[in-house]
């Protein structure tokens, strides 16, 4: 069965440091990848989204970039945080029509 | 682009009674998917219920079920019998094909009441 695995769980970050966020997906192959935030309980912002390896989409324009090194992996990053990047991300993956999504990461920039 | 509107920020019910949560999307496509995914306080994100276009029967999964209505672009979830359970924020979703990308509206959150 497919799963997916995202970590850390919760994430605190001083302003102005790296951030690698990791996402990975077993029992599937060529998946569609996404990041999304979720800032203070509220929508569901879409940041990148991959349709494979070396191939992201960014959709809004920000501190952070998206990397897919393999057909499984998924990483979110910063060069130097701000505190308006503070919120829930969530990794997900799709195949056909369904998407599957992380547990989501609580990043908090201080 | 693709567009999904959720106007109801906030809604609460008694437990036992029937809630329809709306949601409006905006598409030059004529055949796309549509889903209704449930957040719980977990923040675990569960898809509910999903729509083809192209089917013109409102999906129904249990005690969810759909009013879809091609023409109006509307989309909403009926939640019949609401259990406690049924607490959480619920996002309306948008897919243009399999490959693109996955579009959510802003939520509504769902309190159910004892």
């Amino acid at each position: 069965s497919q799963t997916i695995h995202q970590w850390p769980a919760t994430l605190v970050q001083p302003v102005g440091s790296p951030l690698s966020l990791e996402c990975t997906v077993e029992g599937t192959s060529n998946p569609n990848l996404y990041w999304y935030r979720q800032a203070a309980g509220r929508g569901l912002q879409l940041l990148f989204y991959s349709v494979g390896i070396g191939q992201i989409s960014s959709e809004v324009p920000q501190n952070l970039s998206a990397s897919r090194p393999q057909d499984r992996q998924f990483i979110l990053s910063s060069k130097k945080l701000l505190l308006s990047d503070s919120g829930f991300y969530l990794c997900a993956w799709s195949a056909d029509t369904e998407a599957f999504f992380g547990q989501g990461t609580r990043l908090t920039v201080v | 682009a693709q567009t999904v509107t959720q106007s109801q920020p906030e809604m609460s019910v008694q437990e036992a009674e029937t809630v329809t949560l709306s949601c409006t999307y905006d598409t030059s496509e004529s055949n796309y998917y549509l889903f209704w995914y449930k957040q719980p306080p977990s923040r675990q994100m569960i898809l509910v219920i999903r729509q083809e276009a192209y089917k013109q029967q409102n999906a129904t999964e249990n005690r969810f079920s759909v009013n879809f209505q091609k023409a109006a672009k509307s989309f909403s979830l009926k939640i019949s019998d609401s259990q406690l359970g049924d607490t959480a924020m619920y996002f309306c979703a948008f897919m243009k094909h399999r490959d693109d990308k996955i579009i959510f509206g802003k939520g509504t959150r769902l309190h159910i009441l004892p």
